[in-house]
């Protein structure tokens, strides 16, 4: 069995400032990891994945994530927030042999100015 | 034109009505997928197709009907829907379904809205 947790279901930045977003994994097999944005009232987007390469993994607009398996984390972050980051962002994970993504809840993220 | 189009993007129906969703994907991948997105829900997958065929059925009920008559084309045939039934419907696509490290492709989403 495989799931996420995405701790906080909103988080508020401040432009310029750091964007942390959180996301718990278990799964009984190693995983493959993914982040995911969607902009309002558009489908969901890949950001970055997670796929045993490198644990530091690196995305479009600046995000990037690192996989920690000794927490079985895979957090995302972004230095400098921008206007434009506000949306809401999936973790999720594939590890099952059919490869079903199982996504977690979603952050919706807010950027203030 | 993008990966996955999905049409309409927004449908209003009454609960007799007979409606359909369709999903195109220009990517030459063999799997696609339909979820649902409620408002304050996690994504829910409602059904898997690997090469044409279905593979995953999450348990959604009759009044859903999907139809993948090739590897490029996935419908949502929808019929005698509920109210609850509103939501985003979201299509997706990857190389195989059998592939763990392969990231799924997302279209835009039909609104549906049931009157």
């Amino acid at each position: 069995a495989q799931s996420v947790t995405q701790l906080g279901s909103h988080v508020s930045v401040s432009e310029g400032a750091l964007v942390l977003l959180r996301c718990n994994y278990s799964s009984s097999v190693p995983p493959y990891l993914f982040w995911y944005v969607q902009y309002p009232n558009q489908g969901l987007q890949l950001l970055l994945k997670y796929t045993s390469a490198a644990t530091l993994v690196k995305g479009i607009n600046g995000f990037e994530a690192e996989f920690k398996k000794s927490e079985t984390s895979f957090h995302l972050t972004k230095p400098s927030a921008h206007m434009s980051d506000a949306a809401e962002y999936f973790c999720a994970v594939s590890a099952s042999s059919w490869g079903k993504l199982q996504f977690g809840a979603g952050t919706q993220v807010v950027v203030t100015p | 034109e993008t990966g996955v189009t999905q049409t309409p993007r927004h449908l209003v129906m009454g609960m007799t009505n007979k409606k359909s969703l369709k999903c195109e994907q220009h990517l030459g991948h063999n799997a696609m997928y339909w979820y649902k997105q409620s408002a304050k829900k996690p994504l829910e997958l409602m059904f898997v197709y690997n090469f044409k065929e279905q593979t995953e059925n999450n348990s959604v009920p009759s009044r859903f009907s999907p139809e993948c008559p090739n590897s490029s084309h996935l419908f949502l045939h929808l019929h005698t829907l509920q109210p609850e039934d509103s939501a985003l419907y979201l299509c997706a696509s990857s190389q195989e379904a059998s592939r763990v490290n392969t990231e799924a492709f997302f279209g835009q989403g039909t609104r549906l809205t049931v009157v």
